[in-house]
């Protein structure tokens, strides 16, 4: 059980272009969901969290009109980054919360942004 | 930002060996936990310790808290090949929404 998917794994953009990530809880209800940002040979960056039709929470630095973030049901949740520039490319890593009295998050396999 | 740092950074240890990770943080905690990544992929759950626990068992996982001195340590017995991955500790701060704010890492190189 448990079980977060991310789609896609990979992708390759042009600069300029918009991406759309998603992340799914595929067997329980995510009241909560969470995006990271993870460099090579680096630990996770919290970007956002997002609780199921309400504004999603924004990490300090991390830009809310670049990095769009959309939680319109209790088993998925979007990230769309706008504009793509090469310095966006890195490993993007969503995780989910079902239970609001619980502290642990699953996540998903990730995926592998990368812009040329 | 970071508030968790783990030492060693990296560690190669032979196949049977145990692995001993440390984790360090900086303000009060609810609780800690410790991940797995395998290269290139997604995280995977340990264990979590609550700030008023000491000691907790998974298997060949021991994980310590000492709220004392802000640290946590992981220790992996008879390690395995398989067990070769980046494993990182998490905190969620008191008064969070849950969010996890996650340290820098130990690679771990078990050698068959």
């Amino acid at each position: 059980g448990a079980v977060v998917s991310q789609h896609p794994s990979r992708v390759i953009c042009k600069s300029g272009t918009s991406v759309k990530i998603e992340c799914r809880s595929l067997d329980f209800q995510a009241t909560t969901m969470f995006w990271y940002r993870q460099f090579p040979k680096q630990s996770l960056m919290l970007m956002a969290t997002s609780n199921e039709g309400s504004k999603a929470t924004y990490e300090q630095g991390v830009e809310k009109d670049k990095f769009l973030i959309n939680h319109a049901s209790l088993t998925l949740s979007t990230l769309t980054v706008t504009s793509a520039h090469p310095e966006d490319s890195s490993f993007y890593i969503c995780s989910a919360r079902g239970d609001r009295g619980s502290w642990e998050q699953y996540f998903g396999p990730g995926t592998r942004l990368t812009v040329t | 930002s970071q508030q968790g740092e783990e030492d060693p950074q990296a560690l190669s240890i032979q196949e049977g060996e145990n692995a001993t990770m440390n984790c360090s943080y900086k303000t009060s905690i609810n609780n800690l936990q410790w991940y797995r990544q395998n290269s290139g992929r997604g995280l995977v759950h340990l264990i979590l310790i609550r700030s008023n626990e000491r000691e907790k068992h998974s298997g060949r996982l021991r994980v310590t808290l000492d709220t004392s001195k802000k640290s946590s340590s992981l220790l992996i017995t008879a390690s395995r090949a398989a067990d070769t991955a980046s494993y990182f500790c998490a905190t969620v701060y008191g008064g969070s929404q849950g969010n996890l704010i996650f340290g820098k890492g130990t690679k771990l190189s078990v050698k068959p």
